[in-house]
């Protein structure tokens, strides 16, 4: 099975602490996303990337940074927390050759910044 | 910049009816279209998807949906609700002309099935 494993499901941390989210997947894919979802707005693409050392921005990216400096490990870095980045964040992978097939998707961290 | 819009925020149905959950996107050449359902507290779950072919695609579940690109729509329909199909449905597609392989989500709809 595919997996996409984010490694922290629940944290809290303080306004204006450096927060790091870490996703690693199994499966040899080029393709990774980070998203975060809110209610009544879905998921909203933060940053991709599509291979290692490489990374382009998404649709809500200020306030986030990223660091993909392994194939298999694509990390979301938010310099410094505030409590509009609390939120449930998405992490997922693709093959390059996507041609349509499945995205696949981690659990989800939910993170509270107090 | 593209989008994908789910008109409806909560759809209210009683157990054995039908249901429809409305997505519409942005005009654009090329794309691919996706289902997704979140249970409560659970991750995402793909139902279907639309690549190419036959305009009505068959998923999971029961569910299907119908590819209308003169209007711009790929709605999702159920012919009889179970209380389990209870969730969050999210609209999902890749606008392939943008050359960014990534999906772009609706709001999401949320089905409460009534007993």
């Amino acid at each position: 099975d595919v997996k996409v494993t984010q490694s922290s499901r629940y944290l809290v941390k303080r306004t204006g602490e450096k927060v790091f989210l870490e996703c690693v997947q199994d499966m040899d894919h080029e393709n990774m996303f980070w998203y975060r979802q809110d209610p009544g707005l879905g998921l909203r693409l933060i940053y991709f990337s599509y291979d290692v050392k490489m990374k382009e921005k998404g649709d809500i990216p200020e306030g986030y940074s990223v660091s993909r400096e392994k194939k298999e490990r694509f990390s979301l870095i938010l310099e410094s927390a505030s409590t509009n980045q609390t939120s449930m964040y998405l992490c997922a992978s693709s093959s390059r050759a996507f041609s349509g097939n499945t995205i696949y998707f981690g659990e989800g961290s939910w993170l509270t910044v107090v | 910049a593209q989008s994908v819009t789910q008109l409806d925020s909560q759809v209210p149905v009683f157990e054995e009816a039908p249901v429809e959950l409305r997505c519409n996107y942005s005009s654009s050449v090329s794309v691919y279209l996706f289902w997704y359902v979140q249970y409560p507290n659970q991750g995402l779950q793909l139902l279907l998807k639309y690549l190419s072919g036959s305009t009505l695609v068959k998923g999971i579940n029961g569910f299907e949906a119908e590819f209308n690109k003169s209007q711009t729509s790929f709605h999702l329909r159920k012919p009889s609700v179970h209380i389990s199909d209870t969730a969050e449905y999210f609209c999902a597609v890749i606008f392939m002309d943008t050359g960014r392989r990534a999906l772009t989500f609706g709001s999401g709809t949320r089905l409460q099935v009534q007993p």
